[in-house]
């Protein structure tokens, strides 16, 4: 079973300032790799997918790169609303298995 | 606009059964594979289960494999989670999610369309 590791637990970040987010897979998967953005009492958000592809409607702020087993999520100048928990997701439908990451807290410094 | 809802949550006690819906809105739901994933109190995103749009294909995370059944109804839009044997730790909120491509593709777990969550708490 491939296990999604994420660091730090939290990142403490200015308004303004650069977040740079990090996930690692135990085993290669290649760039089948999202990550999600989630508020306090909201669903999750698709930010990424293919490791480095914006979703729909995603500001350019928010970019990922990436293959293998190492993935980086950074967001540049860091805005109130992007303070939330990121998740990186491993996906692959062949075999089906998705896995998340426990998560990114990244928090106002 | 694109849309899923949950409902079904409720407290109950372990060992007891629960079935959970998830209704879909504002797209053609019958090209879509649909996921629950679930987040226990303070705690992380867990996938829990999918199905291929058309049904014929059916996952499930290992710690509800053989406890919980996913199945859909394409003429009503909606798909169920029957969760039976439940137990303390599956307490959470269970969310139903919306791949972000049809067909059950390359893409299928990727989810670009989120409910707003049901509340499951298993408590004797």
């Amino acid at each position: 079973e491939i296990v999604m590791t994420q660091s730090p637990a939290t990142l403490s970040v200015s308004p303004g300032e650069r977040a740079t987010l990090s996930c690692r897979a135990s085993q290669s998967i290649s760039r089948n790799l999202a990550w999600y953005q989630q508020k306090p009492g909201q669903a999750p958000r698709l930010l990424i997918y293919d490791a480095s592809t914006r979703a729909t409607g995603i500001p350019v702020r928010f970019s990922g790169s990436g293959s293998g087993t190492e993935f980086t999520l950074t967001i540049s100048g860091l805005q109130s609303e992007d303070f939330a928990v990121y998740y990186c997701q491993r996906f692959n439908n062949r075999p089906p298995h998705w896995t998340f990451g426990q998560g990114t807290k990244v928090e106002i410094k | 606009q694109e849309q899923l809802v949950e409902s079904g949550g409720a407290v109950v006690q372990p060992g007891r059964s629960l079935r959970l819906s998830c209704r879909a809105s504002g797209f053609t739901f019958s090209l879509y594979g649909i996921h629950w994933v679930r987040q226990a109190p303070g705690k992380g995103l867990e996938w829990v289960a999918a199905i291929w749009f058309d049904g014929s294909q059916k996952y499930y995370g290992d710690s509800v494999k053989g406890r919980f059944t996913i199945s859909r109804d394409n003429t009503n839009n909606a798909v169920f989670l029957q969760m039976d044997s439940l137990r303390v730790e599956d307490t959470a909120v269970y969310y139903c999610a919306r791949d972000k491509e049809g067909w059950s593709g390359y893409y299928a777990g990727v989810t670009d369309v989120w409910g707003q969550g049901t509340t499951v708490t298993v408590s004797s």
